[in-house]
């Protein structure tokens, strides 16, 4: 079955630094997500990739996908505060009209002040 | 606000009691998954319905039930607790297979004492 690393497993940085959280697949990746979810509440979407080099940005957060390398990387620039949660990945293992979405153990990020 | 709604949000409960855990999704949203999130096991994929049909499993205990009903909203059944089904339930919607996007509710908090 397919399965996701995240990297780092927590961060702290300072508010204003950039950080990148990576995310690898152990298969082949047919769609990968990112959400955001704060401590114990539901998950936010973040962006969605499909294709291979494909990369979006969404206000200071971008995202790309390295399909041959079966990775994709989440970068936040000029980090603040609001940024702070955890950070999952997912992906559909059967690519099947994204059904199904697994998720990565996610990435806690903290951003002092 | 997601637009999905989970009852309750916390339940607190005894070893070998069952309960039902219910997910309104969007309005207009024909998919329902569930997600039990845990410490040590992260974000696992329970199952999904689409339309009143079950269409992926993930990896639910056969302890553990769900359908999704003619108005479209969906229960989870919870039957035989065990200490380690202690763990946030999240339902999360979408508008249509291969959407992509999934709307996550604020989850069901469960302890099982």
């Amino acid at each position: 079955s397919q399965e996701l690393e995240q990297s780092p497993q927590s961060l702290i940085v300072q508010e204003g630094k950039n950080l990148t959280i990576n995310c690898t697949s152990s298969k082949t990746l047919y769609g990968l997500y990112w959400y955001k979810q704060k401590y114990g509440e539901g998950l936010i979407f973040l962006m969605m990739l499909q294709k291979g080099g494909e990369e979006k940005s969404h206000e200071k957060i971008t995202a790309k996908l390295d399909e041959k390398k079966q990775q994709s990387s989440l970068h936040i620039t000029a980090s603040q505060p609001s940024h702070a949660g955890i950070y999952l990945c997912g992906a559909d293992p059967l690519k099947t009209s994204y059904d199904k979405v697994i998720f990565g153990p996610g990435t806690s990020l903290s951003v002092i002040p | 606000d997601s637009g999905v709604t989970q009852t309750p949000k916390h339940l607190i409960t005894a070893t070998g009691q069952r309960v039902t855990l219910r997910c309104s999704p969007r309005s207009g949203d024909l998919s329902v998954y569930w997600y039990q999130q845990s410490l040590d096991q992260g974000l696992q994929f329970l199952i999904q319905y689409y339309n009143g049909e079950e269409r992926a499993k993930g990896n639910i205990l056969e302890r553990f039930s769900a359908q999704q009903f003619p108005d479209l909203h969906s229960e989870l059944n919870l039957s035989s607790l065990e200490l380690g089904d202690s763990a946030l339930y999240f339902c999360a919607s979408s508008g249509e297979l291969g959407a992509g996007e999934l709307f996550f509710g604020e989850g069901s908090r469960l302890t099982v004492l």
